[in-house]
This record gives structure tokens, sequence and C-alpha cells, in this order.
């Protein structure tokens, strides 16, 4: 059974800018859900993909944007990139939309914007 | 709107002490309430969880009981090893049926052997 995996694993981008994340989920999981981890901070949650469409979001603004493909695997776009979102970025896939299923977290992408 | 604290770290403690890392939460409704643990290098992991007043979620040593009546999930272990440092997360969700999860600020532990 393959875990979640992200990439790239780093990513430094200047102001401005775009920047697209990538996530496969774990094998059987239909449900994906992006995460923002600032330095010492809690993940802050993005918004949920289930199967395909967009099932919630946070409080982000519409430069966040994602993507769900057929095999469940999802996208993260950010565009206009601001200083403040250097991150740790975390995907999470589960089975089923609902908050109390287990999510299975992927190690991250670090996200540098200077 | 709904919110998680708990106690802020770092925590230092020597192998085999008692561990307590608080935290409480703001909820309307009946959320399920989760531990998750982020080892050096690794991504974030489910500890326990527990779903409804009373219940009692263990793992690895690990417990933490939902107390609705105090709003709280202290996580708990008996004898800690220098393995079990790591930062500790709280977390609630799955509030009326919801789908976000509402973390903590994280609590590091250190323990020393």
């Amino acid at each position: 059974e393959t875990g979640v995996t992200q990439s790239p694993t780093h990513l430094i981008k200047t102001r401005g800018q775009q920047v697209t994340l990538r996530c496969s989920s774990q094998s059987g999981h239909n449900t994906v859900s992006w995460y923002q981890q600032a330095l010492g901070q809690g993940p802050q949650f993005i918004f949920q993909y289930y199967r395909e469409e967009e099932n919630g979001r946070g409080n982000f603004p519409p430069r966040f944007s994602g993507l769900q493909f057929p095999n469940y695997s999802s996208e993260l776009n950010v565009n206009a990139l601001e200083l403040d979102d250097s991150a740790l970025y975390l995907c999470a896939s589960s089975l089923g939309r609902w908050g109390n299923n287990e999510q299975f977290f992927g190690p991250g992408t670090r996200l540098t914007v200077l | 709107g709904d919110s998680v604290t708990q106690m802020e770290g770092p925590v230092t403690l020597s192998e085999e002490a008692f561990l307590t890392i608080n935290c409480t939460y703001t909820a309307t409704g009946y959320p399920s309430l989760f531990w998750y643990v982020q080892y050096p290098g690794e991504g974030l992991q489910l500890l326990l969880k527990a779903t409804k007043a009373d219940d009692k979620g263990s793992n690895k040593g690990f417990e933490a009981t939902y107390r609705k009546e105090t709003t709280s999930f202290h996580l708990e272990k008996g004898s800690v090893q220098v393995s079990d440092s790591a930062v500790y997360f709280c977390a609630l969700s799955g509030n009326t049926g919801g789908f976000k999860t509402i973390f903590g600020a994280g609590t590091r532990l250190f323990v020393k052997a």
C-alpha cells in the first residue's frame, strides 16, 4: 500500500509568481484535504476535494485554488504569491469526506517566497 | 468559531516520567477529537481519537479521554521514552457532520535519556 506522496519537496519562488503543488493520495482514498502550516503553528485547513468536487474551504483567498483528478490525486495552485505564503503545505487523504475519518498526511512541500 | 487550545511547549522530561499535555476545545455540537504526532523528519500521523463524550482513545501507551463537561482532551502517558520526542497536535473535526479539521498550535516534547 503506497502512502501519500507530495512533490516537490522544496520550492523557492518570488513574490507575484504562481506555484503548483502536487499530491498523490493513498490507494483507495477518494478525499484529499490541503493544509498550510506556518513555522511553529498547527496546520490550517485550506480546502477539501471529494470525488473531484470541492467539498469546502477554510479562510483562504480565491488565489488559492485546487483540482482533484479521476485517480484522486490533487493539485494546489497559488497565484500572486505573497511573502506570508511561505509555509509547509500538507496534503492529507482519507476515505470519505467527513472530518471524523482518519486522515493520512504526506511529508509536505516547503514553499519559500522571497 | 470552533477552536483548539493546547499547552505551550517545549516540554522536557526525563525517560520514564509521566506525561500530560493539556488540550481544551471550543465547539458547538459534538466534534470528534484527535491527537496527531509529528516525529522529526516525518509527516503528521494519527496517534489516537475519540468520537463521543467519555470515550477514551489509546495507542502506543498514550491515552486521552473526551470530557464534554470540561471541553478537554488531555494526552497522557505513564512512562515516556526518548523515542516519544516529537510535536503533538490536538485537533477536532466532524462537528455536526462537517469536514474541516482544526488543529491546535502543537506542543514539542523532548525526552532525555
